[in-house]
């Protein structure tokens, strides 16, 4: 059972916009960053987003953040085959003294 | 260009040990803190743990305080994780993270090494 609740799958078509949440409490997501991470089958997680809503150079627009409160939102606009991934947010719990993820999303672009 | 590289994985027989490294480039490593997560076959990200770039402070998950010690070698760029008490549970994919705010704000991962655990 993860700290962070996210849906186990999301799908939409190509060109669509699909939004992944993340929710947690104020232990974790409430005073702390989120960071967005994408896991492309057979290889390491990648960094999306993080500090919330900021973007690594490289990651294009289509990828956004937000959060509000106790949860965290991943915004995809203009799905592509490629964007088929799981997707984990992740943080500090300040209760755990420790990190936290969410259980992990699975896209599938119809 | 950031590289971490895991090594050290392999199959242990539970209650037994294993220490990985991470042997880290591409940035001044003791200016960083760094972190290891494991996932599981099939499963998710799980948090293990982190260390400052003084190794002044270091952090553990619940599940393996006191069985694992992270620590490092500034002078080697190289992370580390000594395992003991291993069990069948601790089967995973370790990664090898950056972790610039000591915070789970990850923004590298090597591409893991495997641990099996397993008679």
């Amino acid at each position: 059972q993860s700290v962070l609740t996210q849906p186990p799958s999301v799908s939409a078509a190509p060109g669509q916009k699909v939004t992944i949440s993340c929710s947690g409490s104020n232990s974790n997501i409430g005073n702390n960053y989120v960071s967005w991470y994408r896991q492309l089958p057979g290889t390491a997680p990648k960094l999306l987003i993080y500090e919330d809503n900021k973007r690594p150079s490289g990651i294009p627009d289509r990828f956004s953040g937000s959060k509000s409160g106790t949860s965290a939102t991943l915004g995809i606009t203009g799905l592509q085959t490629g964007d088929e991934a799981d997707y984990y947010c992740g943080t500090w719990d300040n209760s755990l003294s420790g990190g936290v993820f969410g259980g992990g999303t699975k896209l599938t672009v119809l | 260009e950031v590289q971490l590289l895991e090594s050290g994985g392999g199959l242990v027989q539970p209650g037994g040990s294993l220490r990985l490294s991470c042997a880290a480039s591409g940035f001044t490593f003791s200016s960083y803190s760094m972190s290891w997560v494991r996932q599981a076959p099939g499963k998710g990200l799980e948090w293990v743990s982190a260390i400052s770039g003084s190794a002044r402070s270091t952090y553990y998950a619940d599940s393996v305080k006191g069985r694992f010690t992270i620590s490092r070698d500034n002078s080697k760029n190289t992370l580390y994780l000594q395992m003991n008490s291993l069990r069948a549970e601790d089967t995973a994919l370790y990664y090898c993270a950056k972790d610039p705010k000591l915070r789970c704000s990850i923004d590298y991962w090597g591409q893991g090494t495997l641990v099996t655990v397993s008679s």
